[in-house]
């Protein structure tokens, strides 16, 4: 079945420490997007790729960085500059952006928390 | 500054009735509606759509209406069931302007009591 893979599941960070959250989709999707999700809140775009090593920064971008070396992949990294990283992040991915009319695929997000 | 506005952060119904929920938005730019159903722990699913061209989209029990002038749509489920109870998420893009980013709300808790 095709579909949006995130890993690992839960994920505890030390203080300093960098942290990579993997995405990995096998829709063929070129759009792939991370947000992130804090209790009570909408999601918030950290990163957005349209097509293979290219990407956007979102609205929360600072403390993050990605990279897109391959279609199906899209992996985030959540830095030491990133002073409040314990939030549910989530990976979407949607065919190429300018088609508005076309949803976002999400996978079932990512649970960092900081030790 | 949040665009897209779920102003009921829960709700309630009996299974078999009506559900409603209501999500508003401030950007006249937005052309495309979008509903997403969300279980703790998952990520959301998409739900039902809909374009600024019409003013109803409906999928089985779902229905979504969009009143563009009041920059305003609700999520009608009919007859609700108990599996409905979920976290529904509100969203817009301005998709004609070659962006496909989604606005998020900060969603209403929905409980079907059976």
């Amino acid at each position: 079945d095709g579909g949006i893979t995130q890993s690992p599941k839960y994920l505890f960070r030390k203080e300093g420490q960098n942290v990579t959250l993997s995405c990995e989709q096998n829709l063929n999707h070129d759009a792939m997007y991370w947000y992130r999700q804090d209790p009570g809140q909408g999601l918030r775009l950290i990163y957005y790729s349209q097509i293979v090593n290219d990407f956007q920064k979102g609205d929360i971008a600072e403390g993050y960085s990605v990279s897109r070396e391959k279609k199906e992949s899209f992996p985030l990294t959540v830095t030491s500059a990133q002073k409040n990283p314990t939030a549910f992040y989530l990976c979407a991915s949607s065919i190429p952006i300018g088609r508005g009319d076309q949803p976002q695929h999400f996978g079932d997000g990512t649970r960092l928390s900081i030790l | 500054d949040q665009q897209v506005k779920q102003n009921s952060p829960s709700l309630s119904v009996q299974e078999g009735r009506i559900s409603i929920l209501n999500c508003d938005y401030t950007n006249s730019m937005f052309d495309y509606f979008l509903w997403y159903k969300k279980y703790p722990a998952e990520g959301p699913t998409f739900l039902i759509s809909i374009s600024s061209i019409k003013d109803k989209n409906e999928d089985g029990r779902f229905t979504v209406f969009l009143n563009k002038s009041a920059k305003h749509l609700s999520l009608h489920i009919v007859p609700s069931q108990p599996g409905d109870s979920a976290v529904y998420f509100c969203a817009a893009s301005a998709g004609q302007t070659g962006a496909n980013n989604l606005f998020f709300g900060t969603g209403t808790r929905l409980t079907v009591i059976p």
